[in-house]
């Protein structure tokens, strides 16, 4: 089947505008994760989406960040007045359930001018 | 503080040769630990992972690792590496079943692979 799914693959744009990134889990995974890499770093965690329970906000460097799931499908990133320290490799992972590996998407690559 | 290390940010290795990667960890439960690898312009692909029992663990494309909770090691091992082996190695540490399911990456280890 399909794997993770994130889309644009690339996106560049003007310092100060807003940004929403699109991820499609694996169908039937009930964990969704939203991590941010930077340039040769490894990954950080940002948000985490576990079915009807509140998420894990926990890893969102500002409130200029937000995410949202519906029910167990799409979730959307948003990036509002980005700043050029957003500039990374934004990446998706969804789990079958918390216990299981997670699966990754190729990423989105942001770039802020 | 829960933290993943990769000592060795680049390694150059070639082909035929074997190959350790290693990884330490600093967590304060038991640990569910990970390899991924990480081709350019790629997400991550799982190569392995441990959650219980036998501390040497196998995964896809002839990587093996082994937990050593006496060293908090997880070390990833392979005896005869490919070109095709060529990418960036992450270890991960988490604590499933939690509250949350977060992954603890370290920096990262980029292999080259040389004729």
């Amino acid at each position: 089947g399909a794997g993770v799914s994130q889309s644009p693959s690339n996106k560049v744009t003007e310092k100060g505008k807003d940004v929403e990134l699109r991820c499609d889990p694996i169908s039937g995974h009930t964990a969704l994760y939203w991590y941010r890499q930077r340039l040769g770093q490894g990954l950080e965690f940002l948000i985490y989406f576990q079915g009807n329970s509140a998420p894990d906000k926990s890893g969102l460097p500002s409130d200029r960040f937000s995410a949202e799931r519906t029910g167990e499908s799409v979730s959307t990133l948003t990036i509002q007045r980005t700043q050029q320290e957003d500039s990374a490799v934004y990446l998706c992972a969804s789990s079958l359930h918390p216990s299981q590996p997670q699966h990754f998407g190729d990423g989105t690559r942001l770039s802020i001018l | 503080a829960q933290s993943v290390t990769q000592p060795d940010i680049h390694i150059t290795v070639s082909e035929g040769a074997s190959l350790e990667l290693r990884c330490n960890y600093s967590y304060g439960a038991t640990p569910y630990l990970f390899w991924y690898v990480q081709s350019p312009g790629q997400g991550l692909q799982l190569l392995l992972k441990y959650f219980s029992g036998d501390t040497l663990v196998q995964g896809i494309k002839g990587f093996e690792a082994e937990f050593k909770r006496s060293q908090s090691s997880f070390n990833l091992r392979k005896p005869s590496v490919h070109w095709s082996d060529a990418a960036e190695y992450f270890c991960a540490v988490g604590a499933l079943g939690g509250a949350t399911n977060k992954l603890i990456f370290g920096t990262g280890t980029l292999l080259a692979v040389q004729p």
